[in-house]
């Protein structure tokens, strides 16, 4: 059974920085690209991220460009989202995603998802 | 970056009846890789088709998605009570992947 746990979230000030994990279980954590999408608070989704199989490869949307930066350790088998210069507009839920198909690209959907952590960026 | 614009918003139906749901993208989506989501309150999104019309595993078939290029659908051909939420497609054929905003079904 996959398994995806994030973990990191909390309140933060605007212009702070903060580190979120994702726990993985119930696969070859080394075979499969992984992503992170969040959603703000009674809005639709928005891709983050996305790390290849082996980490040599990343991407992100163009709204954390710059800000966030994805990575993995295949030794603990988590996936982080180091998230800097924090603002308002980031303040959501973030979720941790696997690739469905291992060795695939980064160009992937996600089949599994965490349960989401929630950041919020806020005086 | 790919826009996916869904419509309607929102689609207000019986339980039995067909949900047509619509994807329109920007730009050609890619060896037409889109998928589509749903998502139910307070819970993580599902995953449900992808390549446009494949069923992920352990997805009934009362769910069909066709289309390609710029002009995707997802069906569902009789509604159950556990079919209602809000549905997502998504475009992975090109970075930064996109999302469209979403349309709801509700029970009319």
């Amino acid at each position: 059974q996959v398994y995806l746990v994030e973990s990191g979230g909390g309140v933060v000030q605007p212009g702070t920085s903060l580190r979120l994990s994702c726990a993985a279980s119930g696969f070859t954590f080394t075979s499969y690209a992984m992503h992170w999408v969040r959603q703000a608070p009674g809005k639709g989704l928005e891709w983050v991220a996305v790390i290849s199989h082996d980490g040599r490869d990343k991407y992100y949307g163009d709204s954390v460009k710059g800000r966030f930066t994805i990575s993995r350790d295949k030794f603990t088998k988590t996936v982080s989202l180091q998230m800097r210069s924090l603002r308002v507009e980031d303040t959501a839920v973030y979720y941790c995603g696997r690739a469905p198909w291992p060795f695939f690209d980064w160009l992937s959907p996600v089949d599994y998802w965490g349960q989401g952590s929630l950041v919020t960026v806020g005086s | 970056e790919i826009v996916l614009t869904q419509s309607p918003g929102t689609l207000s139906l019986s339980p039995g009846e067909r949900a047509t749901l619509s994807c329109r993208a920007s730009q050609s989506v890619s060896s037409n890789y889109l998928a589509w989501y749903q998502q139910k309150p307070g819970q993580a999104p599902r995953f449900i088709i992808y390549g446009a019309s494949s069923r992920a595993t352990g997805i009934p078939d009362r769910f069909s998605g066709r289309g390609s290029g710029t002009d995707f659908t997802l069906t569902i051909s009789r509604l159950e009570p556990e079919d209602f939420a809000v549905y997502y497609c998504q475009q992975y054929g090109r970075t930064p992947l996109t999302f469209g905003g979403g349309t709801k079904v509700e029970i009319k």
